[in-house]
């Protein structure tokens, strides 16, 4: 069984920096692009940044440029995602979540963790 | 950046009653388009991907149509599981994974 799992969410001072790590088992963690997708509280979701197979491609959505870096660790099957100059509206649900297929261009996410909570707040 | 829009934000159905979400991009993105079904404290599932090819376990009453610009999903008999929040969102277009906005379907 696929498995993503969350961590290193917290409670931060706005200009702090977090990183989140996401778990993976049950797949073989190189066969697919991986990505974040936060949720702000009562909101709906938002994509965040993606990272390919072989972790050579980063991309991130304008609200992280600059801010996020993603990367992935293979060897450990890890996917993290390191938050800098972190902003009270970054205060969401973050998720990881696999890409489909595992050849050609990701056109979906289909498996997800269950998400770990970043309060960006004084 | 390509904006995703759902409509309409919330649907009111009794069960059995047929669905439709609809989901406009504001440039064409072919078929790259997914669509998602979230319930409240939990994560999201993915239900149809490349605008119309269903997710290995989901029920035959979900269908997605459409290319280009403008897309559909559509529950076609309504069940007491479904009352949950429904996304849309554009694939690896622009290098970009955006959500529609989300459509709430209600109890009636």
């Amino acid at each position: 069984e696929v498995q993503l799992v969350e961590s290193g969410g917290g409670l931060v001072q706005p200009g702090g920096s977090l990183r989140l790590s996401c778990a993976a088992s049950g797949v073989t963690f190189s066969s697919f692009a991986m990505s974040w997708v936060r949720q702000a509280p009562g909101k709906g979701l938002e994509w965040v940044s993606i990272i390919s197979r072989t972790g050579t491609d980063s991309y991130y959505a304008d609200s992280g440029k600059g801010r996020f870096t993603i990367s992935r660790d293979t060897s450990r099957n890890m996917l993290y995602l390191q938050m800098n100059s972190l902003r009270p509206e970054d205060t969401a649900l973050y998720y990881c979540a696999k890409g489909r297929p595992n050849s050609g261009s990701t056109d979906a996410f289909d498996i997800w963790g269950q998400g770990t909570m970043v309060t960006v707040s004084s | 950046d390509i904006q995703v829009t759902q409509s309409p934000s919330t649907l009111s159905a009794s069960v059995g009653d047929r669905v439709t979400i609809t989901c406009r991009a504001s440039q064409s993105v072919g078929t790259w388009l997914a669509w998602y079904q979230q319930k409240p404290g939990k994560a999201p599932k993915l239900l149809i991907y490349r605008a119309s090819s269903l997710e290995s376990g989901v029920p035959s009453r979900f269908s997605g149509s459409g290319s280009g610009t403008e897309f559909t999903l559509i529950i076609s008999s309504l069940q007491p599981d479904d009352f949950a929040t429904y996304y849309c969102q554009q694939s690896n277009i622009g290098d970009t994974w955006m959500f529609g906005q989300g459509t709430k379907v209600e109890i009636k």
